[in-house]
């Protein structure tokens, strides 16, 4: 089946700082990647996606690389900000019979002090 | 505006009682889904339905019913049945097929008391 592993949160950082959050997935067809943020209390938003090998996804300064050779996608940030502050998921949409649904990793909580 | 409507934000039942979260969505998307929401976990797919009139059980489906009687709405009832029902419950939809998005409401807390 289709799995996503997500690097263990949490993490802190200090704003404008560098952020890396690691995605690896198994996947048994052609999947889609996905990044979603989750604020406080709240549902979950799009961040961006990749739907294709060597896709970049990008959005609000974050941006995410689709690396089929390594089965990975790594959300990165130059430059982050308090308002960054939330949870992030990584998600894969697989192809074929199990398209219908996300796969998600567990989240990372990301914590950006001023 | 567009969007997935979910209510109530907040519900607490006591032990024994069935209760039903109302999913509405003006996105014209033919699948819907129900997503749980525990703390310092991913999330996991409830039930899905691909089109009005049907629906299948999702991963944890047990304790949990649905109904899909329009395009646009797609009611959840957590059932006595349901052995940990305390959780954040989410609903979503999205038109079919791989590359596309699949877009969440606001969620609703259970609480059972």
């Amino acid at each position: 089946g289709n799995s996503v592993t997500q690097m263990e949160g949490p993490v802190t950082l200090s704003e404008e700082a560098f952020l890396t959050i690691n995605c690896t997935y198994t996947a048994t067809g052609y999947p889609s990647l996905f990044w979603y943020v989750q604020y406080p209390g709240e549902g979950l938003q799009l961040l961006l996606k990749a739907t294709k090998a060597d896709d970049k996804g990008s959005n609000k300064g974050f941006e995410a690389t689709y690396r089929k050779e390594t089965t990975s996608s790594h959300l990165e940030k130059g430059s982050v900000q308090v308002s960054d502050s939330a949870v992030y998921f990584c998600a894969l949409r697989d192809s074929g019979g199990s398209n219908y649904k996300l796969t998600f990793g567990k989240g990372t909580l990301l914590t950006v002090n001023p | 505006d567009g969007g997935i409507t979910q209510s109530p934000k907040y519900l607490f039942r006591k032990e024994g009682q069935n209760v039903t979260l109302s999913c509405e969505q003006n996105l014209n998307h033919d699948a819907m889904y129900w997503y749980r929401q525990d703390p310092g976990q991913g999330l996991r797919l409830i039930y899905y339905s691909q089109i009005v009139n049907d629906f299948q059980k999702g991963d944890i489906a047990e304790g949990y019913s649905v109904s899909r009687e329009k395009k646009e709405s797609f009611p959840l009832t957590v059932t006595s049945a349901q052995k940990n029902p305390t959780a954040f419950y989410l609903c979503a939809s999205s038109i079919p097929g791989t590359g596309n998005t699949i877009y969440f409401g606001e969620g609703s807390w259970l609480t059972v008391v």
